[in-house]
């Protein structure tokens, strides 16, 4: 079974700082796909970026990037120039390629302090 | 305009009560999922279902039952509620079998007491 570890339960930050969140998955697969949604106080499940695993490329989104290292299967998640609003819970996830299935870790609490 | 929209958003009964959150989703997907965030934040799948039929059935009591009236809507049915069904539960909806994202629902958080 794939699991997905996320090793910082909580990190924090200074406003217009640059942070990175870890995550690491197990697979046997070659095929799949990973994902980081974040969960502001609101309680919703926000999606902030997809990687394909065949692709070499590393996704970004504005101020959100990935490291993806395939072989070290690592994916970590860049947040550049901090902002207030970046304050989430952020959930690494991985789905193996043909299943609807999501596998999520436990979450990383993130504070961007002003 | 809401694409994932979950009714009610939060939900306080008693244990042994029976209780239904409903789902409704406009973006035009064929596939729809209830996840459970304990109070851990952990999440995890409980159910999906594609064109009203289920196709992820976890490890879950058999007092929570999903049930499909198109493939727009999917609601979640649970009887005899207990203590440890207090929980944050997520709707979402995604395309089949393209591994396609999956957009979740606003939750809704519910107290058994």
């Amino acid at each position: 079974a794939q699991t997905v570890t996320q090793s910082q339960p909580e990190m924090s930050v200074q406003e217009a700082e640059t942070v990175t969140l870890s995550c690491t998955y197990d697979t046997s697969e070659n095929n799949y796909y990973l994902f980081w949604y974040k969960q502001p106080p609101s309680r919703q499940m926000i999606l902030v970026i997809r990687q394909e695993a065949y692709k070499q490329q590393n996704a970004t989104e504005n101020r959100f990037s990935v490291n993806f290292q395939k072989a070290a299967k690592s994916f970590s998640l860049k947040i550049s120039d901090s902002q207030l609003g970046d304050t989430a819970m952020y959930f690494c996830a991985f789905m193996q390629g043909g299943s609807e299935k999501l596998v999520f870790g436990k979450g990383t609490k993130l504070t961007v302090n002003p | 305009d809401t694409a994932v929209s979950q009714t009610p958003k939060y939900l306080v009964t008693q244990m042994g009560n029976d209780k239904s959150i409903k789902c409704e989703q406009n973006l035009g997907h064929d596939t729809m999922y209830w996840y459970k965030q304990d109070s851990k934040k952990f999440l995890k799948i409980m159910f999906s279902y594609n064109n009203k039929e289920l196709i992820i059935n976890e490890t879950v009591p058999n007092r929570f039952s999903p049930k499909s009236p198109d493939k727009a809507h999917l609601n979640l049915h649970i009887n005899s509620l207990e203590l440890g069904d207090s929980a944050v539960y997520f709707c979402a909806s995604s395309y089949f079998r393209a591994s396609d994202t999956q957009y979740f629902g606003p939750g809704t958080r519910l107290t058994v007491l």
